[in-house]
C-alpha cells in the first residue's frame, strides 16, 4: 500500500522568505502523479502543484516549485516570497496513475503560518 | 458553474441518529470518493466508486453506506451515528482516466454527533 508523511506538523515563514514543506512517499509503483493542496481556513481544498513521475523535470507554478527525487520517494514544495494568503494547511498526495487502485492518499498535512 | 456540490455543510446529529451526506457533481467524472478529515490524520478514504452501480471500501469504510445509482450522485449514509464521526467530510470525482489526474472536491460538511 502507498504511504505519503509529513514528519512537521506546523512551520513559520516571514513575509517575502522562501519556506519548504517536505514530503516522502513509499509506493512499488513507477507511475503515479504526486500533488500539493493548499487548505485555508474556508475548508476548500485548492490543488497548488502536481508532478508526474515519469518527468524528470521539478514542475513550477509561479512561486511555488517542487524537489521531486524519484529515487529518494521524496517532494517538498518551496514558496518564494511567501506572502499572508500562503498561510493555510498543505498536504501532500500520492495518485497511482491508472488502474482500480488509482486512489488519492494524503500526507498528515503541515499547517504553515506567515509572519508580517 | 460546474464542480462538486456538497449538502449539507454544517449539520449536529444525536448519537444513534441516521443522515445522508449529499454529492452530486456534474462533470460526466467516472471516479467519486469520499474523504474524512480529522485532525492530525489528514483526509482518509471512506468509500470509493468507479462508476454506476460500483463502490469499494477505503480506509476507514466502518459505520457508513455508500451507493452509486447514477453517474452524478454519490450518497454517504451514516446508519447510526457516533461521536466517533464528528469530522470534516469531503467529496472529491475525478475521471478515470489519469490522463486528465484532476481531483475536484466539494466545500466539505462538518458533522459533529452530540
Amino acid at each position: 500500500a502507498q504511504t505519503v508523511t509529513q514528519s512537521q506538523p506546523e512551520m513559520s515563514v516571514q513575509e517575502a522568505e522562501t519556506v519548504t514543506l517536505s514530503c516522502t512517499y513509499d509506493t512499488s509503483e513507477s507511475d503515479y502523479y504526486l500533488f500539493w493542496y493548499k487548505q485555508p481556513p474556508s475548508r476548500q481544498m485548492i490543488l497548488v502543484i502536481r508532478q508526474e513521475a515519469y518527468k524528470q523535470q521539478n514542475a513550477t507554478e509561479n512561486r511555488f516549485s517542487v524537489n521531486f527525487q524519484k529515487a529518494a520517494k521524496s517532494f517538498s514544495l518551496k514558496i518564494s516570497d511567501s506572502q499572508l494568503g500562503d498561510a493555510a494547511m498543505y498536504f501532500c498526495a500520492y495518485r497511482r496513475r491508472t488502474g482500480a487502485n488509482s486512489k488519492l492518499t494524503f500526507g498528515k498535512g503541515i499547517t504553515l503560518s506567515v509572519r508580517p | 458553474n460546474a464542480g462538486v456540490t456538497q449538502t449539507p455543510k454544517f449539520q449536529v446529529l444525536k448519537t444513534g441518529q441516521s443522515m445522508t451526506l449529499q454529492c452530486a457533481q456534474d462533470m460526466n467524472h467516472e471516479y467519486m470518493s469520499w474523504y474524512r478529515q480529522d485532525p492530525g490524520m489528514g483526509l482518509r478514504l471512506i468509500h470509493y466508486s468507479v462508476g454506476a452501480g460500483i463502490t469499494d471500501q477505503g480506509e476507514v469504510p466502518n459505520g457508513y453506506n455508500v451507493s452509486r445509482s447514477t453517474t452524478e450522485d454519490f450518497p454517504l449514509r451514516l446508519l447510526s451515528a457516533a461521536p466517533s464521526q464528528t469530522s470534516v467530510y469531503f467529496c472529491a470525482s475525478s475521471y478515470w482516466d489519469s490522463s486528465d489526474y484532476g481531483y475536484t472536491f466539494g466545500s466539505g460538511t462538518r458533522l459533529t454527533v452530540v
